[in-house]
């Protein structure tokens, strides 16, 4: 079983509807939550970061977190056609290293 | 400010052959990282550094060497490529600063290898 599970998808959705992404982890160690996005052909890039449970908002993208249930959120809203991409969590404890999420591609249609 | 880059972009080698991929950056920044990023595999960490002359395994390291001479390059090393090498490889270095945005880590373009 992998530390981190998330959907492949692709998930596709209209323009203007809200996207739904999320993540599931074994570890109870994790401490720190991110959401990396990451472009075709392109390297990941940072998108939001959490450290602890609930929820952290900017702009149109709304992280979640829920360490009981080992379980995060990643909700876009108003999506846009610049909002396809794939979008990975990424997971750490204490220390430097972080542990990825396969990814769930999103397109937005027009 | 470049941030980082890799060097080359795509490369085609034979079963057996081998090759370095460069990665610099110019952030000033401690720690360096090399991954990997197959298909529904997310991204896998092969070696990582957390300081000019140190390096360390990550989760899959066998068949690649590092080595991090100077603090903004790291390379990754393929002694004898094997067609399981196949894959995008991606560096990515951070500062181990303070929270919220505690190893943060900047990612490079890409490397699109193929082992044939």
């Amino acid at each position: 079983q992998k530390e981190v599970e998330q959907d492949p998808g692709p998930l596709s959705v209209p323009e203007g509807a809200i996207v739904s992404l999320n993540c599931t982890y074994s570890n109870s160690a994790f401490q720190y939550f991110m959401w990396y996005r990451q472009y075709s052909r392109k390297g990941p890039e940072l998108l939001m970061y959490t450290y602890s449970s609930g929820n952290k908002e900017d702009g149109r993208f709304t992280a979640q977190v829920d360490k009981s249930s080992k379980y995060i959120s990643l909700f876009i809203r108003d999506s846009q056609p610049s909002d396809s991409a794939t979008y990975l969590c990424a997971i750490k404890a204490a220390g430097n290293k972080l542990t990825f999420g396969g990814g769930t591609r999103v397109l937005v249609k027009p | 400010n470049a941030g980082v880059t890799q060097t080359p972009k795509f490369r085609v080698l034979k079963t057996g052959q081998s090759m370095t991929l460069l990665c610099a950056q110019d952030m000033n920044h401690e720690y360096m990282y090399w991954y990997r990023q197959d298909p529904g595999m997310g991204l896998r960490l092969i070696h990582y550094s957390v300081g000019e002359g140190t390096t360390a395994k990550g989760e899959v390291p066998d068949g690649y060497n590092v080595s991090r001479l100077k603090k903004q390059n790291f390379l990754l090393g393929l002694e004898s490529a094997a067609p399981s090498q196949t894959s995008v490889y991606f560096c990515a270095s951070s500062f181990p600063g303070q929270l919220p945005r505690l190893h943060e880590q900047y990612f490079g373009p890409g490397t699109r290898l193929t082992v044939t």
